[in-house]
């Protein structure tokens, strides 16, 4: 597509919960990221996809988050027994190649109750 | 010491007039560097790359001293539609993923 589509926009979860963030890059960007920012705080860089290659998953901050891109297109990021701190922007990004910068989507932004 | 360090602001800063921001990274591996703007509440979008050489683009200039491993953002003339907060980032050698800063938030006063 023209840009990197992220769905949903909104979404707001109990605590407990499981949810799944859904990205879909440009077409024909061969590196994914996965990153979220919370109220008034930088980026913080949780997964990273580049071709069939092991994803460098060192950013992810519990074993609650996981994350799998299929296809070498579409990623969904997947956040288990949601919990109050969870509640962050998450943002999606794709790059041609390393060295070049990243188009964002336009985020997810979770709220957890 | 984080990898990538700004001044958060806020600046405050009159129409017209020119404003520069410096950033400061840790790692002398670093390659790449680039510029990013963020609007609130919005997605971060890619202001400009920096190269080692210094750019341009439009009213927009950048700067990388990489001896004290800085990076710079020059905007002159600024604009009312300026204001965001810019965001430093930079690319480690061999590393894929971005090491973005806090922001440094700009304000253009009328």
């Amino acid at each position: 597509g023209a840009g990197v589509s992220q769905s949903p926009s909104n979404k707001v979860t109990e605590k407990g919960k499981d949810v799944e963030l859904r990205c879909d890059p440009i077409s024909g960007h061969t590196a994914l990221y996965w990153y979220r920012q919370s109220l008034g705080q930088g980026l913080e860089f949780l997964i990273y996809f580049q071709g069939n290659s092991a994803p460098d998953k060192s950013g992810l901050p519990s074993d609650r988050f996981s994350a799998e891109r299929t296809g070498g297109s579409v990623s969904t990021l997947t956040i288990q027994r949601t919990q109050q701190e969870d509640s962050a922007v998450y943002l999606c990004a794709s790059s041609l190649r390393q060295g070049l910068g990243y188009t964002f989507g336009s985020g997810t932004r979770l709220t957890v109750v | 010491r984080k990898e990538v360090e700004q001044d958060p602001g806020p600046f405050n800063v009159p129409e017209g007039a020119t404003v520069a921001f410096n950033c400061t990274y840790s790692n002398s591996a670093s390659q790449s560097f680039f510029w990013y703007r963020q609007d609130c509440r919005k997605e971060p979008k890619l202001l400009m790359s920096v190269y080692s050489s210094g750019n341009e683009d439009g009213r927009f200039t950048a700067q990388l001293n990489r001896a004290s491993q800085y990076i710079s953002l020059l905007i002159r003339d600024s604009k009312l539609s300026d204001s965001a907060t810019y965001l430093c980032v930079v690319n480690r050698e061999g590393n894929e993923k971005l090491t973005f800063g806090t922001g440094t938030r700009l304000t253009i006063i009328p």
